[in-house]
């Protein structure tokens, strides 16, 4: 089964750094771009950024340029959303998602989800 | 920058036909996405490319695009069908989303 599994919840300080991880599995891991995508308490999604674990390749939306560092570790099918300095405003809950094939420019929709990550960072 | 335009709510009998509306500039030569999310769960892909369905859901959902609107239509609306739903498309590097529609059966 192809899955996307996520790590647990986080509970930080501001200030704090952090990184979470979404691990695939049932699938070439290597083949399919990941993304991550942030909805803060009762509201939409928004989408952070691409990682592709074949190349490392990385593209981020202008929102979330500078504020995260998307990575991954193809060795273990897994690929990482870190902050190095949390805010409180970061509090929401992230998704990990696989782009369903590998051109990037919108012809494939993200066709399965991790979990979710909660994430609390309280000021 | 590319915006997406979602009803905050929309509301349909048990057993009648929802539309759920997602407007931007041309639109139609787009290619839109649709992901449905219950409460406390992660999104689900219902309709990709504007139309196509992926295996295991429904025939009831169906979507189109044409001009300035893309919309995803639920015949035969069931309880189980409440939830929010986001159109999804890809726009100059981005992909961004519409704002989301909660859809509430009466």
């Amino acid at each position: 089964e192809e899955q996307l599994v996520q790590s647990g919840a986080e509970v930080r300080k501001s200030g704090e750094s952090l990184k979470i991880a979404c691990k695939g599995s049932g699938y070439t891991f290597s083949s399919y771009w990941i993304a991550w995508v942030r909805q803060m308490p009762g509201k939409g999604l928004e989408w952070m950024g691409l990682v592709y674990p074949g190349d490392s390749e990385i593209r981020y939306s202008p929102s979330f340029q500078d504020q995260v560092t998307i990575s991954v570790d193809k060795s273990i099918s897994t690929a990482f959303l870190q902050w190095s300095s949390l805010k409180a405003s970061d509090t929401a809950m992230y998704y990990c998602a696989r782009l369903a094939g590998y051109d990037a420019t919108g012809y494939f929709p993200f066709d399965f989800w991790g979990q979710g990550t909660p994430v609390t960072a309280s000021s | 920058s590319y915006e997406l335009t979602q009803p905050l709510s929309v509301s349909v009998a048990l057993g009648q036909t929802a539309r759920i509306t997602c407007g931007g500039p041309k639109i139609g030569s787009k290619n839109v996405h649709w992901y449905q999310q219950k409460p406390g769960q992660a999104p689900v892909l219902v309709i990709y490319r504007d139309s196509d369905r992926p295996s295991g859901i429904p025939e009831r959902f169906s979507g189109s695009n044409s001009g300035n609107t893309a919309t995803l239509t639920i015949s035969r609306v069931q309880v189980g069908d409440e939830a929010d739903y986001y159109c999804q498309v890809w726009d100059s590097r981005l992909w961004l989303f519409g704002g989301g529609t909660n859809l509430t059966v009466l």
